[in-house]
């Protein structure tokens, strides 16, 4: 069955500063994707990443997959305030046609 | 905006009442997930439709029911409610291309009392 991982849970950093958001998960999964979600808000979709190697980058915001690792990784660089939200990674389980979420991470970007 | 949209926004109702949650796709989207935010059991999915067929099914409880009509509208019905079904409630659509990427809905909040 396949689990999706992610560290940190909360993630408290200074504007400025980078940061990286990890994501395992535990089958193989030929999708991964990033969403960010504002509280109380809907998820808006950020990244797709298919295949070995890929990255996707948007603003101060990159996102890479190692598919033999099992892992993708959500890089912020330089944080500002606008960036606080909550962070979910959720793969796709192609077999069993779902999309596993992550717990996320709520990222709070101190001045 | 999304372009999935999602009646009504908040629901509140009593413990053992049925409910109806309701959720339009994106124009030309095919396939509707629904899916569970809570605090304790965190983005859970549910159910997916393709085309009004049952394609997928997650955590979805025996009280809980969906389907998708031919204009391909869905309907996520609860039913004997309990305070533990308290939770934000999304729907997402998907075109079926091959990123497969889900757009959703602004949600229905949904109290238990």
């Amino acid at each position: 069955e396949l689990k999706v991982e992610q560290n940190p849970l909360f993630l408290s950093m200074q504007e400025g500063k980078n940061y990286t958001i990890y994501c395992n998960y535990s089958t193989t999964s030929d999708r991964l994707y990033w969403y960010r979600q504002d509280p109380g808000k809907s998820l808006e979709s950020l990244f797709v990443l298919l295949s070995n190697g890929a990255v996707k980058q948007e603003g101060r915001l990159m996102a890479s997959l190692d598919t033999k690792a099992r892992l993708s990784t959500l890089h912020i660089t330089a944080a500002v305030h606008d960036l606080s939200a909550t962070y979910f990674c959720a793969a796709f389980g192609g077999a069993t046609n779902k999309l596993i979420f992550g717990t996320g991470t709520l990222l709070a970007v101190q001045p | 905006d999304s372009g999935v949209t999602q009646t009504p926004k908040h629901l509140i109702t009593a413990t053992g009442q049925r409910v109806t949650l309701r959720c339009s796709p994106r124009s030309g989207d095919l396939s509707v997930y629904w899916y569970q935010q809570s605090l304790d059991q965190g983005l859970q999915f549910l159910i997916q439709y393709y085309n009004g067929e049952e394609r997928a099914k997650g955590n979805i409880l025996e009280r809980f029911s969906a389907q998708q009509f031919p204009d391909l509208h869905s309907e996520l019905n609860l039913s004997s409610l309990e305070l533990g079904d308290s939770a934000l409630y999304f729907c997402a659509s998907s075109s079926g291309g091959s990123l497969g990427e889900q757009y959703f809905g602004p949600g229905t909040r949904l109290t238990v009392t």
